[in-house]
């Protein structure tokens, strides 16, 4: 059964950089046909996708977040990371991690769906 | 603003059926798959339909999809009272601003 976990700090400043971890257990990051993707949440609202990694290092970013974030990978470490930079209030959220798998129509992409979440980690970005 | 557009609130009885709507535009709904997602209270989203209109294992067949041009649509058949939670479609968009996931603003459903 597959895992994944957020961790970092909490309560940034704000002008700084959010920094997240997610670990993945229960199988390895390279295997199959999955993207890694972080996705938020400000209290009492809906879902924005941050954007999305393969583990050849691929990256597409949500284009309302892209000058500001940057994801990577560490599969020696079976980890997946976000950097999000110059934050303010307006980045406060839970922040999820997921796995994305992808859906195949013969041998061409024709969709992805994220089918394993992380727990969900709640960053404040305040002073 | 979200990309899809929701109902923000849907209510109904133990064993009513309740649709939820999607609305979104040519470069998501209507030329990608339509994804639904279930967030109960203080967990994290869980998958309840892909491709449109089906389900992972373990879904009831209670919760089925559908989708017509560029509008999708969720129906919960047989609600009950464990089905009180936020719903989400989701889709890929691929415009001029580039290839990413958007998701809808959410439904609150509610079981009376």
């Amino acid at each position: 059964q597959v895992q994944l976990q957020e961790s970092g700090p909490g309560l940034v400043k704000p002008s700084q950089t959010l920094s997240l971890t997610c670990t993945v257990s229960g199988g390895s990051i390279s295997s199959g046909s999955y993207y890694w993707s972080w996705i938020r949440q400000p209290a009492g609202k809906g879902l924005e996708w941050i954007g999305r990694i393969y583990t050849s290092g691929s990256t597409n970013y949500n284009p309302s977040l892209k000058s500001r974030v940057t994801i990577s990978v560490d599969t020696s470490k079976n980890q997946f990371s976000l950097k999000l930079s110059s934050v303010t209030a307006a980045d406060t959220a839970v922040y999820y991690c997921a796995r994305a798998e992808v859906d195949y129509y013969g041998s061409i992409w024709s969709g992805e769906y994220f089918d394993y979440w992380g727990q969900g980690t709640l960053v404040t970005v305040s002073s | 603003q979200s990309v899809l557009t929701q109902p923000p609130s849907a209510s109904g009885t133990p064993g009513q059926r309740v649709t939820i709507s999607c609305s979104g535009s040519s470069s998501n709904i209507g030329s990608n798959y339509v994804y639904w997602y279930q967030q109960l209270p203080g967990t994290a989203p869980k998958l309840l339909i892909y491709r449109n209109n089906q389900r992972p294992s373990g879904v009831p067949d209670r919760f089925s999809g559908s989708k017509s041009g560029t509008s999708a649509s969720l129906a919960i058949s047989g609600l009950r009272s464990e089905d009180e939670a936020d719903y989400y479609c989701a889709a890929w968009d691929d415009s001029l601003s580039g290839f990413h996931a958007v998701f809808g603003g959410g439904t609150q459903l509610t079981v009376l």
